[in-house]
């Protein structure tokens, strides 16, 4: 059984980094397969894809954090993690890591399954 | 970007009940639709991809439809367990959502 499971910061100053990592057991993130994704959830909103990585090519950032957002990837702790810079109080949301499946209809990433479970990550001051 | 409009944000539903949910996009995404379920302090769970294939133990009572723009999400008989917030996804061009449509007890 595939496990995702979020770890990081809760408080993060405004202008300061933001840094999570993700840590996978039940599957390998070396198989290139399968996209290892970030989503966020801001309070009570809907959900925002932010990009991903995967072994077989470049990360993929949603254009509207492109400038801010890096991924990183250490395969001998099976863990991937997210750093966005410059954060303001809009970046407050509950952070996921997500494994996103591989669909031959658009030979890319399609739909995310399973998640972790999720961490809430506010931006104050 | 290609957006997802969900109908209606809330619906109002007794155990038993059979409900349809709508997401209509913006613009043509083909099948590329998947649908997700998810109850309060939880991660979304999917059930639905390809636009009508379920997921991995989502139950026969969960099924999805449409193409190209409209698409719906059909829940035969409804149950407790059921009442939670759906949100569609398309992956036809980047990676969407819709805002969701939350389906509470009346």
């Amino acid at each position: 059984q595939v496990q995702l499971q979020e770890s990081g910061p809760g408080l993060v100053r405004p202008s300061q980094t933001l840094s999570l990592t993700c840590t996978v057991s039940g599957a390998s993130i070396s198989n290139g397969d399968y996209y290892w994704s970030w989503i966020r959830q801001a309070p009570g909103k809907g959900l925002e894809w932010i990009g991903y990585t995967y072994s077989s090519g470049s990360p993929f950032y949603s254009p509207s954090l492109r400038s801010r957002v890096t991924f990183s990837v250490d395969t001998s702790k099976n863990q991937f993690s997210l750093t966005l810079t410059s954060v303001t109080a809009a970046d407050t949301a509950i952070y996921y890591c997500a494994r996103g499946a591989f669909t031959l209809e658009t030979n890319s990433l399609g739909w995310f399954d399973p998640w972790g479970q999720g961490t809430l990550v506010t931006v104050s001051s | 970007e290609i957006m997802l409009t969900q109908s209606p944000a809330t619906l109002s539903v007794s155990p038993g009940e059979r409900v349809t949910l709508s997401c209509r996009a913006s613009q043509s995404i083909r099948s590329n639709l998947a649908w997700y379920q998810q109850k309060p302090g939880q991660a979304p769970r999917l059930l639905i991809y390809g636009a009508s294939t379920r997921a991995a133990d989502v139950p026969a009572r969960v099924s999805g439809s449409g193409s190209g723009t409209e698409f719906t999400l059909t829940i035969s008989s409804l149950q407790s367990e059921d009442f939670a917030v759906y949100y569609c996804q398309q992956y036809s061009n980047l990676w969407t959502f819709g805002q969701g449509t939350k389906v509470e007890i009346k």
